[in-house]
């Protein structure tokens, strides 16, 4: 079956403390995007990535970091810079190139807790 | 900016009725408009892709149109079930970018 997985589903931080959350796509598809999603707001995009090893910043990339060496991995690292991280992530994918259907796909995302 | 707005922002009603929720849009240069539905704690998935070039899409009971000139979307629910209770999202993206723009989300509540 082809999709996206994140991991973990739960994942608890400490103040001071870096945290990596994993986003995995067998779909083949170029683009990847990370999100964050906070109660009574859209989703904000924090990262994403059209190709291997080049990515930019979304609207609310500060305090965050993100790699992207395989085509098919894209994790996201919440740095201690991050005031306020508490919410739940979810990751994306979708094709890139015009005259494709660029359907955008997500994963079953992430919840983040800081203790 | 584009900027995506979903009303109502909740919706109750009983089962067997027909639902209409809309998505509005500020610019109408859109490569493609999404219908996502999320359950709670659950990740987006995907109802239908409607393409610039399209007026409507169908799936099931599901079916999204599109107007481009007035900014618009409705995505119509047929014979609603207790099982369609969820959020149901929008996105539009523009044309010459690969960003989405996601509208807050229509909360619905179908009761039996």
């Amino acid at each position: 079956d082809g999709g996206i997985t994140q991991s973990p589903k739960y994942l608890f931080r400490k103040e001071g403390q870096n945290v990596t959350l994993s986003c995995e796509q067998n779909l083949n598809h170029d683009a990847m995007y990370w999100y964050r999603q906070d109660p009574g707001q859209g989703l904000r995009l924090i990262y994403y990535s059209q190709i291997v090893n080049d990515f930019q910043k979304g609207d609310i990339a500060e305090g965050y970091s993100v790699s992207r060496e395989k085509k098919e991995s894209f994790p996201l690292t919440v740095t201690s810079a991050q005031k306020n991280p508490t919410a739940f992530y979810l990751c994306a994918s979708s094709i890139v190139g015009q005259g494709r259907e660029d359907e955008q796909f997500f994963g079953p995302g992430t919840r983040l807790t800081v203790l | 900016k584009q900027e995506v707005t979903q009303i109502p922002a909740a919706l109750s009603v009983p089962e067997g009725e027909n639902l209409v929720l809309n998505c509005s849009f500020t610019d109408s240069a859109i490569y493609n408009l999404q219908w996502f539905r999320q359950d709670p704690g659950k990740g987006l998935t995907s109802l239908l892709l409607i393409q610039s070039s399209q007026r409507e899409q169908t799936s099931g009971r599901l079916n999204a149109s599109l107007d481009k000139s007035s900014g618009r979307s409705t995505l119509y629910i047929a014979a609603s079930q207790p099982g369609d209770s969820a959020t149901y999202l929008c996105a539009v993206r523009p044309g010459g970018s690969y960003i989405p723009t996601f509208g807050r989300g229509t909360s619905l509540i179908v009761h039996p």
